[in-house]
């Protein structure tokens, strides 16, 4: 089985911060990589995928990168509404989603 | 418009079984790869299952054996059969469409989810 970890697991920023995550797959997942984000009481989001691209209607200010076992999502500019739980997912093998780093106002 | 509505998640004793549905509407669900998810209380997300729209089917191992996911078309409906039950089976169970993007590989990803249905083991 694939395992996923992300750092780190909390994180906190403030407004028009540049906030970067980083997960790590066990073993090369190539670039099956999606970032997802959800907010308190809701459904996650889906905002990355194929590693670096951008699902449509999410902002530009999001972005990834990497490939084989490390990615980072980086966020260029925090914004009021990004404060939330980010989930890195591998979809190499299946389907594995990593612990979750939340994000917080400072 | 795009949308999924699970429904059928209660308090149940452990060892007991459950059925949860998934209502989809604005696109066909056995043309798609459907999944569901979970989330327990205060955690992160835990994938559960997922039905290839060629129809084979996978399951988390901390599930195999005891959950069984299956679609109705005529209802347009995804399912989840959960027998032998237990406490650490407590969380939110989502469904989620999952997309297939055609580039040097097939990628997956799930780009539509439900608001969830909350599933309690507990006697």
């Amino acid at each position: 089985d694939i395992q996923m970890t992300q750092s780190p697991s909390s994180l906190s920023a403030s407004v028009g911060d540049r906030v970067t995550i980083t997960c790590r797959a066990s073993q090369n997942i190539n670039n099956y990589l999606n970032w997802y984000q959800q907010k308190p009481g809701e459904a996650p989001k889906v905002l990355i995928y194929a590693a670096s691209s951008v699902q449509s209607g999410v902002p530009s200010r999001f972005s990834g990168s990497g490939s084989e076992t490390d990615f980072t999502l980086t966020i260029s500019s925090l914004q009021p509404e990004d404060f939330a739980t980010y989930y890195c997912q591998q979809s190499h093998n299946l389907f594995t989603f990593g612990p979750g780093t939340k994000v917080e106002i400072k | 418009e795009v949308q999924l509505v699970e429904s059928g998640g209660t308090v149940v004793q452990p060892g007991g079984s459950l059925r949860l549905s998934c209502a989809a509407s604005g696109f066909t669900v056995s043309s798609n790869h459907m999944s569901w998810v979970r989330q327990a209380p205060g955690k992160g997300l835990e994938w559960v299952s997922v039905f290839y729209n060629g129809r084979s089917t996978s399951y988390a191992d901390s599930v195999e054996g005891r959950f069984t996911i299956s679609r109705d078309n005529s209802k347009n409906t995804l399912y989840l059969q959960m027998n032998n039950l237990r406490a650490e089976d407590t969380a939110i169970y989502y469904c989620a469409r999952v997309i297939t993007i055609v580039g040097v590989h097939y990628y997956y990803y799930m780009d539509v989810w439900g608001k969830g249905t909350t599933v309690t083991v507990s006697s």
